[in-house]
């Protein structure tokens, strides 16, 4: 089945404490995307990647980092999380070239709450 | 720098009517792709349908239209015989670039509810 998987689903953590929530797409699609959703808000661009070793800030890049080293994976880092930080993120994927090469896959969101 | 608005917060459609959801977007790029997603109150985001900035046609999918107009810079969405199931929130957004595989822009989203 194509999917975007992410992990964790849900995490609580601490102000300060580094985490990584993983991405992963079975679709071989190029381009790869982070974005956070706050209450009452839209999607906001973090970062995106339009291949392996390629990556751009989106609109809301301060206090992340990605990383693009194999073509299923694009990791989301939160090296010092802060309570600004908790939101709900999602990871989306689509590829390049084709028929719909323009619809984006969603994974199913994560959680996050920092305290 | 690129944006997306969304005017009507909340809307509410009697079943079965049709109902229009406003967008309009800015853009220097003459590259882009225009987007509607759903998201129900579960949470996913639902694809619905896409125009790009050379389609000369709007786009349709099952019932869903998009009612592209360039010089207005404007996409609004249009769902034909509302379901109950319709009821979610919807974003418009854009991305630019070749392969629409640059920056993606959404709106803040309008909340539709449909009444039985």
């Amino acid at each position: 089945e194509a999917q975007v998987t992410q992990n964790p689903r849900y995490l609580i953590t601490v102000t300060g404490k580094k985490l990584t929530v993983t991405c992963s797409q079975n679709m071989n699609h190029e381009y790869m995307s982070w974005y956070r959703q706050d209450p009452g808000l839209g999607l906001r661009q973090i970062y995106y990647s339009m291949n392996v070793e390629v990556t751009d800030k989106g609109d809301v890049p301060e206090g992340y980092k990605v990383s693009r080293k194999e073509k299923r994976n694009f990791p989301l880092i939160l090296e010092s999380p802060s309570p600004n930080q908790t939101s709900l993120y999602f990871c989306a994927s689509k590829g390049l070239a084709g028929g719909r090469a323009y619809e984006q896959y969603f994974g199913p969101g994560t959680r996050l709450t920092v305290t | 720098a690129q944006k997306i608005t969304q005017t009507q917060p909340g809307m509410f459609v009697q079943e079965k009517e049709a109902v229009t959801l406003d967008c309009t977007y800015d853009t220097s790029d003459p590259s882009y792709g225009l987007f509607w997603y759903k998201q129900p109150s579960s949470g996913e985001m639902i694809f619905l349908i896409y125009q790009g900035s050379y389609d000369q046609q709007n786009a349709t999918e099952g019932r869903y239209s998009l009612n592209f107009q360039k010089a207005r810079k404007s996409a609004n969405l249009v769902i034909s015989a509302s379901q109950l199931g319709d009821s979610a929130m919807y974003f418009c957004a854009m991305r630019e670039g070749p392969a629409n595989a640059g920056k993606s822009t959404f709106g803040d989203g309008t909340t539709l509810t449909v009444k039985p």
